[in-house]
């Protein structure tokens, strides 16, 4: 079982719709959660982390769900320059400085 | 400007050549990594170091080493026992805060 899963889409919305990305994380011990845009041909970049209490950043949502293992992002009013790669990142446990990465999930917002 | 350099941003190579990517920070962080990522796939770690002088082997070191004599400082040689060179190689660094940020990468193609 992959340590970080998640849809690959692609998800193809109109401008203005709302969109929702989960990814499930296999270690129940994992200590922080991230999710990362990647444009294509370019690096990942940091978008937001993601706190136990859920937080939100603009248009931009980020729920944990601990009990069912799964952190979500929600897109609100979505623009054509959200289209890009959105990588889910799970750290799994203390002490180990390694990070899985999910496979991202494609988005392209549609005019 | 804080951030990561990874040089060149594209590579050609021959078959069978070693070459070396270099990847710098004055980001003062002290793990540093390197990923693989090919077409529509997701990020594979080959390397990551936590310290100046120690490094660690990650899911896909076969054909691959690495160096970091200095905090800033940490190059990847692909070499010619890496049976499928062709990729796009990034570099990262992780935050106190377990954030993994990343150079621009190189796009490494060997015919």
């Amino acid at each position: 079982r992959k340590e970080v899963e998640q849809d690959p889409g692609p998800f193809n919305v109109p401008e203005g719709a709302t969109v929702a990305f989960n990814c499930t994380y296999s270690n129940s011990a994992s200590q922080s959660f991230f999710w990362y845009r990647q444009d294509c041909r370019k690096e990942p970049k940091l978008l937001m982390s993601v706190y136990s209490s859920g937080n939100e950043d603009g248009r931009f949502t980020a729920q944990l769900n601990r009990a069912s293992q799964y952190i979500s992002l929600l897109i609100r009013d979505s623009k054509l320059s959200d289209s890009a790669t959105y990588l889910c990142v799970v750290k799994p446990q203390t002490g180990a400085n390694n990070l899985f990465f999910g496979t991202g999930t494609r988005l392209t917002v549609i005019p | 400007d804080g951030g990561i350099t990874q040089s060149p941003k594209y590579l050609f190579r021959k078959e069978g050549q070693n070459v070396t990517l270099s990847c710098e920070q004055n980001l003062n962080h002290d793990a540093m990594y390197w990923y693989r990522q090919d077409p529509g796939q997701g990020l594979r770690l080959i390397y990551y170091s936590q310290i100046v002088n120690d490094f660690q082997k990650g899911d896909i070191a076969e054909g691959y080493s690495v160096s970091r004599e200095k905090k800033e400082s940490f190059p990847l040689t692909v070499t010619s026992a890496q049976k499928n060179p062709t990729a796009f190689y990034l570099c990262a660094t992780l935050s106190s805060g377990y954030e993994q940020y990343f150079g621009p990468g190189t796009r490494l193609t060997v015919t």
